[in-house]
């Protein structure tokens, strides 16, 4: 299947710090989704982008849709030790029949210093 | 808030058993999907279905089935449990592009 190339694979900061991560794919995406797990849970979805250049923020996360439509990144600012997890980023093919099934990076594991 | 409840959080099951995953949304919503975790390989899409007794196979049908006799509900089925089976398994619905998904089934297979 698609896949999505998805760095860091893992992040060890400081509480307070901000961190960045990414996807990229060599497929165009109309719709790219960014969710955080908990262990032991589902994934929850934190950020939804519909269109290329789109920057969208919710609280203290930022995520922008790239300009190609194939890549896209996820900000935190201000790190807090809850903020640990695994992030994953998604996207939604635009062609093809199947256009409502979304690829999924293999995520980035958080882990925030106190 | 959309809901995605899955039967079970955790569930053990002997080598050769047929095995029930069972999914229930409350938001009427189209498309359901189920997933697998495993660690280092993401989530991998198993089935899909994008409408009532609709169906079409993901990533990594072999071993699997499905069932959607109602909108609201999406059953994963293991014909016959294999010790590789074991996982994580993730339902989720969507609506405009975004999944939401369930609490998950830690499923063991011994």
């Amino acid at each position: 299947g698609q896949q999505l190339n998805q760095s860091p694979q893992s992040m060890f900061i400081q509480e307070g710090e901000d961190v960045s991560m990414n996807c990229t794919s060599s497929s165009i995406f109309n719709t790219w989704l960014w969710y955080k797990q908990d262990p032991g849970e589902g994934p929850v979805l934190l950020i939804a982008l519909y269109k290329a250049g789109e920057l969208t923020s919710n609280g203290r996360l930022t995520a922008q849709f790239g300009i190609t439509r194939k890549d896209s990144f996820l900000n935190i600012s201000a790190s807090i030790p809850s903020d640990v997890g695994i992030y994953f980023c998604a996207g939604q093919l635009l062609s093809g029949g199947s256009n409502y099934k979304l690829t999924f990076g293999k995520g980035t594991l958080l882990t925030v210093n106190p | 808030d959309v809901k995605v409840t899955q039967s079970s959080r955790y569930l053990v099951k002997r080598t050769g058993e047929k095995v029930f995953l069972e999914c229930v949304q409350d938001m009427d919503h189209e498309n359901m999907f189920w997933y697998r975790q495993d660690p280092g390989l993401g989530l991998r899409l198993i089935y899909f279905s994008y409408d009532v007794k609709m169906k079409e196979k993901g990533d990594i049908p072999e071993g699997y089935s499905v069932s959607r006799e109602k909108k609201e509900r999406f059953s994963l089925i293991l014909e016959s449990a294999s010790t590789n089976q074991t996982s994580m398994y993730l339902c989720a619905s969507s609506l405009d592009g975004r999944a939401f998904f369930g609490q998950g089934t830690r499923l063991t297979v011994v």
